[in-house]
């Protein structure tokens, strides 16, 4: 059974800091999704990643993704308070039928 | 473009009740996905649905069943209800092509008492 692991689970830091969120999963596949959540809000969505070595940038996220290493990370630089929210990672476990595996999400707190 | 609308947005119901919740699509998307999500579990696949047809499903008791119509449009019925099934129910849909985001809607808090 897949399963997708986040850590860390919780997050607090200070604005102006960077930091990383890790996504390992373990099964082979190729497409990633990055997903935020506000308190009492849905989810949105953030990166789509679709090959080995994908990057992409958002402000101050990027996500990258390493399928060898089953491994996608969220980097947050110099972190401002409206970054607070929920991340999850997702893995697409049907090639492409919509089907996915979500981590446990980090919440990600910042402090001013 | 208008979102993807769930309807009611919370819904109370006794155990042994059974409950149809709404899924409006994004105009223009062909698949509808349904996930639960709950404090101690996280976000769980239930199905997915696309041009009508089930594609997809989770690994859930067969009290849960879903539909699509011809509009896209979907439901998701849950039967003869338990305590655990108290949950927020996110709708979410996508054009239905491969590499596709999905697009979640605002969710159904369902309590059962």
């Amino acid at each position: 059974e897949l399963k997708v692991e986040q850590n860390p689970l919780f997050l607090s830091m200070q604005e102006g800091k960077n930091y990383t969120i890790y996504c390992n999963y373990s099964t082979t596949s190729d497409r990633l999704y990055w997903y935020r959540q506000d308190p009492g809000k849905s989810l949105e969505s953030l990166f789509v990643l679709l090959s080995n070595g994908a990057v992409k940038q958002e402000g101050r996220l990027m996500a990258s993704l390493d399928t060898k290493a089953r491994l996608s990370t969220l980097h947050i630089t110099a972190a401002v308070h409206d970054l607070s929210a929920t991340y999850f990672c997702a893995v697409d476990v049907s090639q492409g039928a919509q089907k996915l595996v979500f981590g446990q999400g980090t919440r990600l707190t910042i402090n001013p | 473009k208008a979102g993807v609308t769930q309807t009611p947005r919370y819904l109370i119901k006794t155990r042994g009740q059974q409950v149809t919740l709404s899924c409006s699509p994004i105009s223009g998307h062909r698949s509808v996905s349904w996930y639960q999500q709950t404090p101690g579990q996280g976000l769980q696949f239930l199905f997915e649905y696309f041009s009508e047809t089930q594609r997809n499903k989770g690994n859930f008791p067969g009290r849960f069943s879903g539909r699509q119509f011809s509009n896209s449009r979907s439901e998701m019925n849950v039967s003869t209800l338990e305590l655990g099934d108290s949950a927020l129910y996110l709708c979410a849909s996508s054009p239905g092509q491969i590499n596709s985001p999905l697009h979640f809607g605002n969710g159904t808090r369902l309590t059962v008492t």
